[in-house]
């Protein structure tokens, strides 16, 4: 079945910078679009950034435009989310997601941008 | 960028109500539109994609309607395992892939 888990997420310093990661198992990695997306403590979701299954495509949400970067590695089915520049704006619960309707969604990582 | 309006953000309805959920496009958005439930401490389910298409596994008292700007979110019968949050989200063409802001269901 569709595995998704990300990690990384851990209390950062405003300023600071973190990767997270997402595992994928249980589908063709390489044949799906990817999506992060994340919920501040209390709030909506909002999506952050999407990549297509080559890479070739990438989008990002205006707020972290400029300050993270999403990228994959298709050989070892995984999803990233590098994230610089961290204020107390990004701390959020987040999830990585397939783009196939968003059928599958991850357990969440925890990203608290604190001093 | 479209935006996405969803109401009310909060029902309190009781055991076996009729509960109707709204979502407004800021532009036509075609039929590209998903509903999700949250349980508190989870990660989103879809329930409902392309305005009307159940997922697999989701109960029939779950429905959805709509075109272009307007959509309407239904449970046919609200059952207690229903209380979550529910977010309806555009996903047509390219991105922002946004949300709207959650509506809070809660037992009366």
């Amino acid at each position: 079945q569709v595995q998704l888990v990300e990690s990384g997420g851990t209390l950062v310093k405003p300023g600071g910078s973190l990767r997270l990661s997402c595992a994928a198992s249980g589908f063709t990695f390489s044949d799906y679009y990817m999506s992060w997306i994340r919920q501040a403590p209390g709030k909506g979701l909002e999506w952050v950034s999407y990549i297509s299954g080559s890479a070739s495509s990438i989008y990002y949400a205006d707020s972290v435009k400029g300050r993270f970067t999403i990228s994959r590695d298709n050989s070892k089915n995984s999803l990233y989310l590098q994230m610089n520049s961290l204020g107390a704006d990004d701390t959020a619960v987040y999830y990585c997601a397939r783009v196939a309707n968003f059928d599958s969604w991850g357990q969440g990582t925890l990203v608290t941008v604190s001093s | 960028d479209i935006q996405m309006t969803q109401s009310p953000s909060s029902l309190s309805a009781s055991v076996g109500d009729r509960v109707t959920i709204t979502c407004q496009a800021s532009q036509d958005i075609s039929s590209n539109l998903n509903w999700y439930q949250q349980k508190p401490g989870k990660a989103p389910k879809i329930l409902i994609y392309d305005v009307s298409n159940l997922e697999t596994g989701v109960p029939s008292r779950f429905s959805g309607s709509g075109s272009g700007t307007d959509f309407t979110f239904t449970i046919s019968s609200l059952q207690p395992e229903d209380i979550a949050t529910y977010y309806c989200q555009r996903y047509d063409n390219l991105p922002p892939y946004t949300f709207g802001q959650g509506t809070k269901l809660e037992i009366k």
